[in-house]
C-alpha cells in the first residue's frame, strides 16, 4: 500500500533554513503537499506540487521533488519562532480522494 | 478560503458515555467529509469517509457501530463517540471536499479544507 515517511524531529537556529525531507512509494501519487500544524490546531496547507514538476517555490518556501527517487523537500528560507510547527508531508492519486499523510516532522527553533 | 469549523473544540467526559463532534463547512458545500483521528505525536489516521445521503465508507480496523457518522446535509457531517473509553481519547480532526473543485470523477489539488480538530478525553 501506500506509504509516506518522515523524520520525527527537526531542530534549526532562528535564521538558518530548514529543509524537511520526506519520501513515498506510491508511484501514482499526482499531488503532493506540505501541511502545517500548530499546537491544537487543524491542518493549514502550505504549499503543494504537482508531480509533473520538479520545483516550486512560494516566498520562504520552496519544494523540490524527485520524482525518481520518491523523495519530496520543503525548504523554509530564514526561519522564525512562528514556523515553529509539526509539518505533514502528503500525497494523492489523480483518481482518489484520499490523501495519504506521513507521521509529520517537528520542527523547533533555537534561539 | 474555504472554512471548516468543528464543534465542540474540547470536551472532557465520563466512560461509557457518547459524545457528538459536529463538522461544518461554513461557505461552501461539501459532498465528501473525511474523518481523521490523530494521537499524540502521531499522524492524521482516517477514520471515515462520509457521503451526504448515503451511508460513510470506513477505513479497516474502524469500528463503524462504536463511531457513527451522519451526514445530513451539504453542511454538515456528525461524528458520535458511542460508549466513549479512555481509549478513545485523542484528537479528531475533519476535512470538508468543496463540490466546486474537480469535475465530477475527478479531483484538484486543494479539493479539501480541514477543521480545527476537537480533543475528547475521556476519564
Amino acid at each position: 500500500g501506500e506509504d509516506v515517511e518522515q523524520s520525527l524531529f527537526l531542530s534549526v537556529r532562528e535564521g538558518d533554513s530548514s529543509v524537511i525531507n520526506c519520501t513515498y512509494t506510491d508511484s501514482s501519487s499526482t499531488y503532493l503537499y506540505w501541511y502545517k500544524q500548530e499546537p491544537g490546531a487543524g491542518l493549514q496547507l502550505l504549499t503543494y506540487i504537482f508531480s509533473n514538476m520538479d520545483m516550486k517555490q512560494d516566498q520562504r518556501l520552496t519544494v523540490l521533488l524527485n520524482k525518481k527517487d520518491k523523495h519530496l523537500s520543503l525548504r523554509i528560507a530564514d526561519t522564525q519562532t512562528g514556523d515553529s510547527a509539526i509539518y505533514f508531508c502528503a500525497e494523492k492519486e489523480s483518481s482518489a480522494s484520499k490523501i495519504i499523510f506521513g507521521s509529520g516532522t517537528r520542527l523547533s527553533i533555537r534561539p | 478560503g474555504a472554512v471548516v469549523s468543528q464543534h465542540p473544540s474540547r470536551v472532557i467526559c465520563k466512560s461509557g458515555t457518547s459524545v457528538k463532534i459536529e463538522c461544518r463547512s461554513l461557505d461552501f458545500q461539501a459532498t465528501t467529509m473525511f474523518w481523521y483521528r490523530q494521537f499524540p505525536k502521531q499522524s492524521l489516521m482516517l477514520m471515515a469517509t462520509s457521503n451526504e445521503g448515503s451511508k460513510a465508507t470506513y477505513e479497516q480496523g474502524v469500528e463503524k457501530d462504536k463511531f457513527l457518522i451522519n451526514h445530513a446535509s451539504l453542511t454538515l457531517s456528525t461524528l458520535t463517540v458511542t460508549s466513549a473509553h479512555p481509549e478513545d481519547s485523542s484528537f479528531y480532526i475533519c476535512s470538508a471536499r468543496d463540490t466546486r473543485y474537480g469535475l465530477a470523477g475527478q479531483s484538484s489539488y486543494n479539493e479539501q479544507f480541514f477543521g480545527p480538530g476537537t480533543r475528547l478525553t475521556v476519564l
